[in-house]
């Protein structure tokens, strides 16, 4: 089993729906957790971090179940801009090792 | 002020043959990584270094993987010899120790196509 796994996708959406990735991890112990970005052939870039409360930035919302070991990012009012691959990354702690998952596409489309 | 620089940005070779690809993080990050993506596996950590030291390399494939960083603007992923399962695209990144943990800086990548 993957330490990180994500729904590949694609997910195609029209432009202003609300979509939303779930992303599990299997290591209990892990501490933190992210999610970034990766526009086709370029570098991942952080989105957002994950705090056990939630947390939003503007259309973008995460969410994290520890008891449940999963993690969320919802996006609203989806823009075509927003067409990219969508990376979960956990820490466990200790380092600065990042785990990362394989990632989740999105075409938004007109 | 400038990013992660990555060389070459595209790389062709024949198996056998000797790869160097080279990074330089931002200036006064103190950590730096690499990494390999592929379709199949996606973003695998290399090795990391803090100061120059190399700290965690458990993600380097095998022997035929090395990496140096000899001074804090300068790191080097060698591949010695090249076999075509090794074609990815190698990132490496740079982050500050007072930083928080998740924002690692990118650069743009190195494309590595083995014959």
């Amino acid at each position: 089993r993957k330490e990180v796994e994500q729904d590949p996708g694609p997910f195609n959406v029209p432009e202003g729906a609300t979509v939303a990735f779930n992303c599990t991890y299997s290591n209990s112990a892990s501490q933190s957790f992210f999610w970034y970005r990766q526009d086709c052939r370029k570098e991942p870039k952080l989105l957002m971090s994950v705090y056990s409360s939630g947390n939003e930035d503007g259309r973008f919302t995460a969410q994290l179940n520890r008891a449940s070991q999963y993690i969320s990012l919802l996006i609203r009012d989806s823009k075509l801009s927003d067409s990219a691959t969508y990376l979960c990354v956990v820490n466990i702690g200790g380092n600065r090792k990042l785990i990362w998952g394989l990632g989740t596409s999105l075409a938004v489309n007109p | 002020d400038a990013g992660v620089i990555q060389s070459p940005r595209h790389e062709v070779t024949e198996m056998g043959q000797e790869v160097t690809l080279r990074c330089k993080p931002i200036s006064g990050h103190d950590y730096l990584f690499w990494y390999r993506q592929t379709m199949m596996r996606g973003l695998e950590l290399l090795i990391y270094f803090n100061n120059n030291v190399p700290i965690d390399d458990s993600g380097m494939p095998e022997d035929r993987f090395s990496a140096k960083m000899p001074n804090a603007s300068f790191s080097t992923l060698k591949i010695q010899p090249s076999e075509p399962r090794d074609s990815a695209v190698y990132f490496c990144a740079s982050s500050l120790s007072r930083g928080l943990v998740e924002t690692q800086y990118f650069g743009p990548g190195t494309r590595l196509l083995v014959l």
